[in-house]
This record gives structure tokens, sequence and C-alpha cells, in this order.
């Protein structure tokens, strides 16, 4: 059954650094969102990407989160200068539209020290 | 504004014992309405939706749920817990479209002997 991956599982970076974390989508999927949750908090919406372009974005989307999808597969959310309360588990969805749900992939570990 | 409530933060259950999961929300739009299960350190996993029609929907695990319009509500149950059913529990509501979800904060459930 198809799926959504994210890499890395886990990533561990000092304040101020840039991350980029990676996701490939279900290939049939026309939508793509990134999510984040707070360690024991609720999960959050940070943005929508269809067609090239962002259709939607939380106040969370601030300007130092950017998303891009590089080539026919991968999805990215770039973090330009990391903060401590970007610590979070990140994660990526992927939907085909119409009436169906959002695929979520296994997550991402972010740790800023 | 859009919200989900799942009023239970914690319960605990003996395994073989019956269950059921609060979930109230407030959405403007007709809601589509998800049961997603997170086990510690794992991704989301869908276990039921509702879109439309019969108001009692049956999702995988031995899980069902229940929309009540009248009283905003999504409850989710389960007969008879098992041991593996130990997890964090999220309600969450979309529409139709691409609409990001808004997640309630998760109910996590422990099944003792």
């Amino acid at each position: 059954e198809p799926e959504v991956t994210q890499t890395p599982s886990h990533q561990v970076t000092q304040m101020g650094q840039e991350v980029i974390l990676r996701c490939v989508p279900i290939s049939n999927h026309l939508y793509f969102y990134w999510y984040r949750q707070i360690l024991g908090q609720k999960v959050e919406f940070l943005v929508s990407f269809y067609n090239n372009e962002i259709s939607e974005k939380s106040e969370i989307f601030d300007d130092q989160f950017s998303v891009e999808r590089p080539d026919g597969s991968n999805f990215t959310l770039k973090i330009r200068s990391t903060k401590l309360e970007d610590s979070a588990m990140y994660f990526c969805a992927s939907f085909r539209g119409g009436l169906y749900e959002q695929f979520f992939g296994p997550g991402t570990r972010l740790t800023v020290l | 504004a859009q919200s989900v409530t799942q009023p239970d933060i914690h319960i605990t259950v003996s395994e073989g014992a019956s269950l059921e999961l609060r979930c109230n929300y407030s959405y403007g739009a007709t809601p589509y309405l998800f049961w997603y299960v997170q086990s510690p350190g794992q991704g989301l996993q869908l276990l039921l939706k509702y879109f439309s029609g019969d108001t009692l929907v049956q999702g995988i695990k031995g899980f069902e749920a229940e929309f009540k319009r009248s009283q905003s509500s999504f409850n989710l149950r389960k007969p008879s817990v098992h041991w593996s059913d130990a997890a964090e529990y999220f309600c969450a509501v979309g529409a139709e479209g691409n609409t990001p979800l808004v997640f309630g904060k998760g109910t996590r459930l422990s099944v003792i002997a």
C-alpha cells in the first residue's frame, strides 16, 4: 500500500541553523501539507501546497519557514534559522482530493539545542 | 472559530472492557470528521472517517464512531479493548476540498490487565 515517507526520522540541530525536512508524498496525490506537534500538545497545521504554490498557511508559518517541491516526488520544509521553540514532531501529509482522507507520514522529530 | 475538544486527557481501562472517547467540534461548514491513532514515536494512522450518510461508521481494529449533529459530537467506541490499543487518539475535523485538519488535543489511552 502506498505511504508517505519522511526523512530524517530525527534531526538534532543548533539554534540558528537551517534545517530541511523531506517528505515523499503518495504519487498520485495533489495536495501536500505540513503539520507540527510540540511534545504533549495537539497537532497543528502549518501550510498546504497545491499546484506548486502555497494554498494556505497558518500564523505559525512565518518568514522563517518555506516549502518547496523541487522535483516530481519530494516536498520539503525549510526552517531558515531554527529557534528552541521549533523543537517538535513535523508531519507531512498528502491528499488525493475528493472524498478521501489525508495520509500522514511517520514524522520527523526536530530537536533544537 | 473552528475547534475540536477532547475533554478527557487520559483514560485508563481494563483489557476487555468497553471504551468511549469523546469528541466535540465547532465548525462553520459541513464537517468531515476523523479519528487518528498515534502509537509512541509513530505517525498518525487513520481509524475511521465520516463524510456523510450513515451516522455510525466502522473503522479498523474494531473501532466505530457515531456522528451526532445535534450534539456536535463524534465519539469513538470499541466494545472490547485490547492491550495493543494503548496509544494517543486524536479527533480531527475538516471540510470538503483542500482544507487543513483541525485536531483536538488528544486522549491518551492506557490499558491495564
